[in-house]
């Protein structure tokens, strides 16, 4: 059974730091992997996408790279903004499967 | 291109009474999933839907809970009889058509409904 888990469950920096979320999968055989953020009241915005054959997916400041044999990705964050506070949830698509299985989130706050 | 559209934002009901979710997929989407998010947790899957088919309810209880996707008109997530414990971030999100099965697209997630049972 698919399990997604994501360390630490809260972080708070300071503006300008660079910082790394991580996301665990206990099976390997995935078709992707989503990141996403949450805003408070306003749903879940898709961030990056990562085929299983892909090992980094990059979009401004944010890059999300894929070890499918170690069950991991990270979600790495440059040069962060009050802006990006938010909580950041990973989700992996099984394979052959259309439901998503999630992690519980990092929350993440950046500190002016 | 209006995105994934849920209604209502919140919604209160008390214990007994029925709920019911609305979700209109983005436009040329006909793949609809509801997710929902306990407090602390992270969301779960329940149902997937295509235009006028239940194509995996899985994730739903086996009582109170029921979803359809006519051919028009949004998706509706409809809970009898709710319990506190329905209490709940209700998620849809919508993908478009692509074969097979659309696993490779994004989905697109909505705004989502915040369910308070009283």
């Amino acid at each position: 059974k698919q399990e997604v888990t994501q360390i630490p469950a809260a972080l708070s920096v300071p503006e300008g730091e660079n910082l790394v979320l991580n996301c665990s999968f206990t099976d390997s055989a995935i078709y992707n992997l989503q990141w996403f953020r949450q805003d408070p009241g306003k749903g879940l915005t898709s961030l990056l996408l990562i085929q299983s054959s892909q090992r980094e997916q990059t979009s401004g400041r944010l890059n999300a790279s894929l070890d499918k044999s170690s069950g991991r990705s990270t979600l790495y964050i440059a040069a962060s903004q009050p802006g990006d506070s938010a909580t950041y949830l990973c989700a992996v698509r099984p394979d052959s499967n259309y439901q998503l299985i999630w992690g519980a989130g990092t929350k993440l706050i950046i500190k002016p | 291109n209006a995105g994934v559209m849920q209604n209502p934002r919140h919604l209160v009901r008390r214990r007994g009474q029925e709920a019911r979710l609305r979700c209109s997929p983005m436009k040329g989407h006909s793949h609809v999933y509801w997710y929902r998010q306990l407090p602390e947790e992270g969301l779960k899957f329940m149902v997937y839907l295509q235009k006028e088919n239940i194509i995996d309810e899985s994730g739903m209880p086996k009582e109170r809970f029921s979803a359809e996707f006519p051919k028009e008109g949004p998706s509706i997530l409809r809970i009898q009889q709710v319990v506190r414990g329905d209490s709940a971030a209700y998620f849809c999100a919508s993908s478009p058509p692509t074969a097979p099965g659309g696993l490779r697209e994004k989905l697109f997630f909505g705004s989502g409904t915040q369910l308070s049972v009283l």
